[in-house]
């Protein structure tokens, strides 16, 4: 059973159009974030949410929207997707109680916009 | 601006061969260090994480160090094997909420 699943892995798209990924951990954890991994291959936080609250929003364009129906869910939707939105996401968990517990991490779901 | 810095940015080693990579992060605010590997095509998988000024921690081969008055920390692979090739990556966490800023990564090829 994979911990942190993504979907899609892939997704091709034009510019202007609106896409969602999606994310889902089976771990119990309560803590979930959203990673961008940019042109020059840093990881960098978008969003995280703990208990359905959002705690970290690291300037990203509200075009970006984080959504979480429950806790093992947080799904990222993009509005008006931009060229330079193309990249690698990537979902993550952490477990509840510890601030500096390690990440558990999806495999990514990589984002082309033509 | 926070950064955190990998070094070398790729390696290239024989099988059973040791090696070491550095990661340097900011000396202040220290919450936690974070070091991840990351198979290509894979997610990256936790490895250690360590809080204490002096940490020493092992698994298997690999083992790190931290040292948070001069901000930095070393990951050491002792007779590396194929296998061990990946992308290892470092965290700090600055703060209580835990946030992660990634270093940009340490690749690590070795041959047979």
């Amino acid at each position: 059973d994979t911990a942190v699943s993504q979907t899609p892995k892939y997704l091709v798209t034009q510019m202007g159009n609106d896409k969602s990924i999606k994310c889902e951990q089976n771990l119990g954890h309560d803590t979930m974030y959203w990673y961008k991994q940019d042109s020059k291959k840093f990881l960098k936080i978008m969003f995280s949410y703990n208990n359905k609250e959002l705690i970290i929003n690291e300037t990203v364009p509200n075009r970006f929207s984080p959504k979480s129906p429950d806790k093992a869910h947080l799904n990222l939707h993009i509005n008006s997707l931009e060229l330079g939105d193309s990249a690698v996401y990537f979902c993550a968990s952490r477990p509840p109680g510890s601030n500096t517990g390690e990440l558990f991490f999806g495999e990514g779901s990589r984002l082309t916009v033509l | 601006i926070l950064n955190v810095e990998q070094s070398p940015q790729s390696l290239h080693v024989q099988e059973g061969d040791s090696t070491n990579f550095t990661c340097s992060f900011p000396s202040s605010n220290f919450y936690a260090l974070h070091w991840y590997r990351w198979e290509t095509a894979k997610s990256p998988e936790a490895l250690f994480v360590m809080t204490l000024n002096g940490d020493e921690k092992k698994k298997g081969r690999i083992s790190a160090t931290l040292n948070t008055k001069e901000g930095y920390s070393y990951l050491y692979i002792k007779g590396s094997q194929p296998e061990d090739s990946a992308t290892y990556l470092c965290a700090f966490s600055e703060g209580s909420q835990g946030n992660l800023i990634f270093g940009k990564g340490t690749k690590l090829s070795v041959k047979p």
